[in-house]
């Protein structure tokens, strides 16, 4: 059974960039997570989805965006990138929706220059 | 909000040691979990533990709900079981994370 999938697994942008990271879950799991992780926060929920709906939402600002496609592989958006976006996000799916067992993916490292 | 507080945030151990992390929270919940994020960033769920104990090899977590907190013990250690160990915790549709304890074991 294959786990969490995340690409790209590094990448580096500019300031003002945007960004779209991808997750797909294991199989057979409908809600996946969002999660930033930086040495100064720690880890610090971004959203969720399941079925396709955003069900709930951390305390972050617009720049930062998700969706789920019917397959239930999901993306998340950062647009008009910040030096201070540069972190760790981390995926993970569950079974069911809320803050169920997690699974996580290896993550995608993102620096902003 | 839900406060999370773990110690010790720093543990230097040789192999073959034994340790035990603690987790305290600050409300109820009805999820707890641990996981241990290795070197290079993977997190693993070792445990999904909101009330009990459990065992899982040379790992198991006890919470005690009632008085908010959690352990983690691991026996044995391990190189392997370098890393940082969270606890998070929740009671609607989010988790709350521990700043984590970061253990060093040594060959």
């Amino acid at each position: 059974k294959a786990g969490v999938t995340q690409t790209p697994r590094y990448l580096i942008k500019t300031r003002g960039q945007q960004v779209t990271l991808s997750c797909s879950p294991i199989s057979g799991h409908r809600s996946v997570s969002w999660y930033q992780q930086t040495p100064g926060q720690g880890l610090q929920f971004l959203f969720e989805y399941f079925s396709e709906t955003q069900r709930n939402k951390g305390n972050f600002p617009g720049r930062f965006s998700g969706r789920q496609f019917s397959n239930s592989r999901s993306e998340m958006n950062v647009s008009t990138l910040e030096l201070g976006d540069s972190a760790l996000y981390l995926c993970a799916s569950s079974l069911l929706t809320g803050a169920n067992v997690l699974t996580f993916g290896a993550g995608s490292r993102l620096t902003v220059l | 909000g839900i406060q999370v507080e773990q110690s010790p945030p720093d543990l230097i151990l040789q192999e073959g040691a034994n340790s035990t992390l603690r987790c305290n929270f600050s409300d109820s919940v009805n999820n707890l979990q641990w996981f241990h994020q290795n070197p290079w960033g993977q997190l693993i769920n070792l445990f999904y533990i909101p009330s009990g104990t459990k065992q899982n090899g040379r790992l198991s977590a006890t919470t005690v709900a009632t008085e908010r907190y959690s352990l983690l013990y691991i026996s044995s250690s391990q190189t392997t079981d370098s890393g940082v160990y969270f606890c998070a915790v929740g009671s609607n549709y989010q988790l709350i994370w521990g700043a984590g304890t970061k253990l060093i074991i040594k060959p």
